[in-house]
């Protein structure tokens, strides 16, 4: 039973569409993210959610909307999608907002192909 | 600011010679230190970590690494390298407020026969 979960685990669209990645978690946590891998692997986090509050918004453009319906659950929506936007997208969990006893556990992966 | 740098962005090994990957940190407050590792097409899942307790950390499959303050380094080791060892490996140091990672830019390691 995969414990974080994505979907879709690939996606190709045109510039200018809309799409948006779900994920979930079954782990109980309270807290959860959105991390973009780029081309050469690097690692920066988007945002984050605990108990579906906003936590942090990483300088992302508008066009990125994240969505906590609950506090299992973040969805990204990404509206007028660009040639830059092609990426990695992981999401993660911790059990919560403070790091220092916990880790992440992340999906594996959303690739966004945008042509 | 909370930063790591990995030196090395590729490291070769033949199977069974010691693996050695460095990562350099910087942080304005104890830092919480990890190594994580992605094999190909899968997320990134803990390797170790260090949180201000015994300096030398063991983490899963043989793996362990050091935290020197006076060095500011967090270098992750492993005596005998396996093929299955082949992969993305990062470290990551915790923000100041402990609730984000931030990660290095990555170290491939390739295991060869």
């Amino acid at each position: 039973d995969t414990a974080v979960s994505q979907t879709p685990k690939y996606l190709v669209t045109q510039m200018g569409n809309d799409k948006s990645i779900k994920c979930e978690q079954n782990l109980g946590h309270d807290t959860m993210y959105w991390y973009k891998q780029d081309s050469k692997k690097f690692l920066k986090i988007m945002f984050s959610y605990n108990n579906k509050e906003l936590i942090i918004n990483e300088t992302v453009p508008n066009r990125f909307s994240p969505k906590s319906p609950d506090k299992a659950h973040l969805n990204l929506h990404i509206n007028s999608l660009e040639l830059g936007d092609s990426a990695v997208y992981f999401c993660a969990s911790s059990q919560e907002l403070n790091l220092n006893t916990g880790e992440l556990f992340f999906g594996e992966g959303s690739r966004l192909t945008v042509l | 600011a909370q930063s790591v740098t990995q030196l090395g962005s590729h490291v070769s090994v033949s199977e069974g010679a010691l693996v050695l990957l460095r990562c350099n940190y910087s942080s304005s407050v104890p830092p919480y230190l990890f190594w994580y590792v992605q094999y190909p097409n899968q997320g990134l899942q803990l390797l170790l970590k260090y949180t201000s307790a015994a300096t030398l950390v063991k983490g899963i499959n043989g793996f362990e690494a050091e935290f020197k303050k006076s060095e500011t380094s967090f270098h992750l080791t492993k005596p005998s390298a396996h093929m299955s060892d082949a992969a993305e490996y990062f470290c990551a140091v915790s923000d100041r407020g402990y609730n984000k990672l931030i990660f290095g830019a990555g170290t491939r390691l390739a295991v060869h026969p």
